[in-house]
């Protein structure tokens, strides 16, 4: 069973640009959430989607995006960059919503520089 | 405030020995904690989880054990290896369905 795949792996943007980051789910699951990972916050949940809806949404501004498509996939995207948003942008799948979520299948990640 | 607090030093251990990490929470009600693994340029990767109703729970080499009380999860590697050297983090829900992380603490395993 293939695994969270992201892309890309890794990208350069200037400030002011906009980034799409994707995921693609383990096959089957339907929820997939979203997190930015820096060295000194670590893990920051972004938001959840779950059958196309957004059920949770952590506390970034409106620059931060995402939408979930009919076979689970799913974008995120950061418009206007600002050097801030430099981080591993990490998606995860999981076989349930919510409180029983259980375990979290993690990507690889998307590794965003920002000049 | 909430927080999720893990040592942010590294803790280096000799192998063999038993390795114990901390994860302390204030102002949360976890129906569960989770240990993953992290290794550098990598994704988490989930070890265990535990429910509010356990007090302990073993997977192998690891055991984890939560005590709802102090507030406080406890993570062993009995018997480490330098391949266990990584970053664990421990991950609890809020109770609004989100599933939030500490900031880890880097093991470090030497022969």
């Amino acid at each position: 069973k293939a695994g969270v795949t992201q892309t890309p792996r890794y990208l350069i943007k200037t400030r002011g640009q906009q980034v799409t980051l994707s995921c693609s789910p383990i096959s089957g699951h339907r929820s997939v959430s979203w997190y930015q990972q820096t060295p000194g916050q670590g893990l920051q949940f972004l938001f959840e989607y779950f059958s196309e809806t957004q059920r949770n949404k952590g506390n970034f501004p409106g620059r931060f995006s995402g939408r979930q498509f009919s076979n689970s996939r799913s974008e995120m995207n950061v418009s206007t960059l600002e050097l801030g948003d430099s981080a591993l942008y990490l998606c995860a799948s999981s076989l349930t919503e919510g409180r029983d979520t259980g375990e979290l299948f993690f990507g690889e990640g998307s590794r965003l520089t920002v000049l | 405030s909430q927080k999720i607090e893990q040592n942010s030093e590294a803790l280096n251990i000799q192998e063999g020995k038993t390795a114990t990490l901390t994860c302390n929470y204030t102002n949360y009600s976890p129906a569960y904690l989770q240990w993953y693994r992290q290794d550098p340029g990598r994704g988490p990767v989930f070890l265990l989880l535990i429910r509010e109703n356990e007090k302990e729970k073993r997977k192998e080499r690891l055991k984890v054990t939560f005590d709802t009380t102090l507030k406080q999860s406890l993570f062993h590697i009995t018997a480490s290896q330098p391949a266990d050297s990584a970053t664990y983090l421990c991950a609890l829900d809020d109770n609004t369905d989100k599933l939030i992380f500490g900031t880890g603490t880097r093991l470090q395993v030497f022969p």
